[in-house]
């Protein structure tokens, strides 16, 4: 079982939809927990940062962590064609250096 | 502004040649990762460092070495013992070892020919 799984999409919208993107995961040592957005042939951007359970928004962008069901989420509102990106989530114990990814969910919004 | 520098973004290289890729942070980020990243397969971490002169390796170091002779840098060397060197490589830095916010550099897309 991988430590880390997220639905590879890929994911098509129509602009201004609300777009969620999920991962699960297997570590319940995990407790810091962060999404990243991936252009094409660019290195990852961190968008969300959370630590522990709970949610977080910024923006358009809510966090939101489920720890009793090993569950993270992210949330897109009024989703721009520019929000087009592959979303990785990434998560870490907080201890040896070790942090684990999903593979990444390919998002296209649609003018 | 601060951040992670990679160089070069592209590069080609011939079967049996070394080539050495450049990470360079002006952070002040004490741990420096290096992944490679294949497509459908996410994030895979070839080596780390928590502090100068220390390094570690990852899940698929072998055919790679790296070098941290300065806080700021961690250049990692692909060489001809890696069977498979064709990807795009991703340089982070992260505050210390107790945090999870990890940062990237735009990475380098290296290609043999």
């Amino acid at each position: 079982q991988k430590e880390v799984e997220q639905d590879p999409g890929p994911l098509s919208v129509p602009e201004g939809a609300i777009v969620s993107l999920n991962c699960t995961y297997s570590n319940s040592a995990f407790q810091y927990f962060m999404w990243y957005r991936q252009y094409s042939r660019k290195g990852p951007e961190l968008l969300m940062y959370t630590y522990s359970s709970g949610n977080k928004e910024d923006g358009r962008f809510t966090a939101q962590v489920d720890k009793s069901s090993k569950y993270i989420s992210l949330f897109i509102r009024d989703s721009q064609p520019s929000d087009s990106a592959t979303y990785l989530c990434a998560m870490s114990a907080g201890t040896g250096n070790q942090f684990y990814f999903g593979t990444g969910t390919s998002l296209t919004v649609i003018p | 502004d601060g951040g992670i520098t990679q160089s070069p973004k592209y590069l080609f290289r011939k079967e049996g040649q070394n080539v050495t890729l450049s990470c360079e942070q002006n952070l002040n980020h004490d741990a420096m990762y290096w992944y490679r990243q294949d497509p459908g397969q996410g994030l895979r971490l070839i080596y780390y460092s928590q502090i100068v002169n220390d390094f570690q390796k990852g899940d698929i170091a072998e055919g790679y070495s790296v070098s941290r002779e300065k806080k700021e840098s961690f250049p990692l060397t692909v060489t001809s013992a890696q069977k498979n060197p064709t990807a795009f490589y991703l340089c982070a830095s992260s505050i210390a070892t107790n945090t999870g916010e990890l940062f990237f550099g735009e990475g380098s897309r290296l290609t043999v020919l």
